[in-house]
């Protein structure tokens, strides 16, 4: 079953508008990882927070994560056209295995020019 | 750098030939690499898990028989569909993971097209 849940399912705003998106889960984690897909393609990696942070900054990019509630948000800031994409959040179980993820089922962000 | 390539990046084959995919990380060594597939607008799956030079470690309801992986060296696994059936096509993804890192590097993906 998937462990992380993204809201919204989508998303549209203006070029220069902020986005927030949210990712709720089920279980312990070892960490929680924001991975971005634009359309047809491969994943790539933007951030990671560890289970003992609460938030991480990297360029525009600000991710929370709530481990009482479960939840993380990822917010972009000042946001382009190529920012336009699908972004999946990812959980890595606590113990044992905990380097497989279980990816949610994505916020589509679409950016108006 | 974490870079991984995927090879082909889409393939059409007939119904009940095989297809081999390849996965490797250029400029770093992949203690695991996993494989994934997508369906239209839905998340990733993950189907295995393999580290070099052991077997792969199947998800529950993927059939090991009909997809081979094999991961010989810290930089190369492949995945081979075997006797492909049209419900097979899809949209495959591999990932690389470093040694020592929580993070994974995904390749382009593969789409597969079962006619």
């Amino acid at each position: 079953s998937q462990q992380g849940e993204e809201d919204p399912q989508a998303l549209s705003i203006q070029e220069g508008e902020n986005a927030t998106m949210n990712c709720s889960y089920k279980t312990s984690i070892n960490n929680l990882q924001w991975y971005r897909q634009n359309s047809g393609r491969g994943l790539v990696h933007l951030i990671l927070i560890r289970s003992n942070e609460r938030e991480k900054h990297s360029g525009r990019l600000r991710v929370t994560l709530d481990t009482s509630k479960k939840s993380s948000s990822l917010l972009i800031t000042a946001s382009r056209a190529a920012d336009t994409a699908s972004y999946f959040c990812a959980t890595a179980l606590s113990g044992a295995g905990s380097y497989q993820l279980t990816f949610g089922k994505g916020t589509k962000l679409s950016v108006i020019p | 750098g974490a870079v991984v390539s995927q090879h082909p990046s889409w393939v059409i084959c007939k119904s009940g030939t095989s297809v081999k995919i390849e996965c490797r990380s250029l400029d770093f060594q992949a203690t695991t690499m996993f494989w994934y597939r997508q369906f239209p607008k839905q998340s990733l799956m993950l189907m295995a898990t393999s580290n070099e030079g052991s077997k792969a470690t199947y998800e529950q309801g993927v059939e090991k028989d009909k997809f081979l992986i094999n991961h010989a060296s810290l930089t190369l696994s492949t995945l081979t569909v075997t006797s492909a059936h049209p419900e097979d096509s899809s949209f495959y993804i591999c990932s690389a993971r470093p040694s020592g890192r929580y993070e994974q590097y995904f390749g382009p993906g593969t789409r597969l097209t079962v006619t």
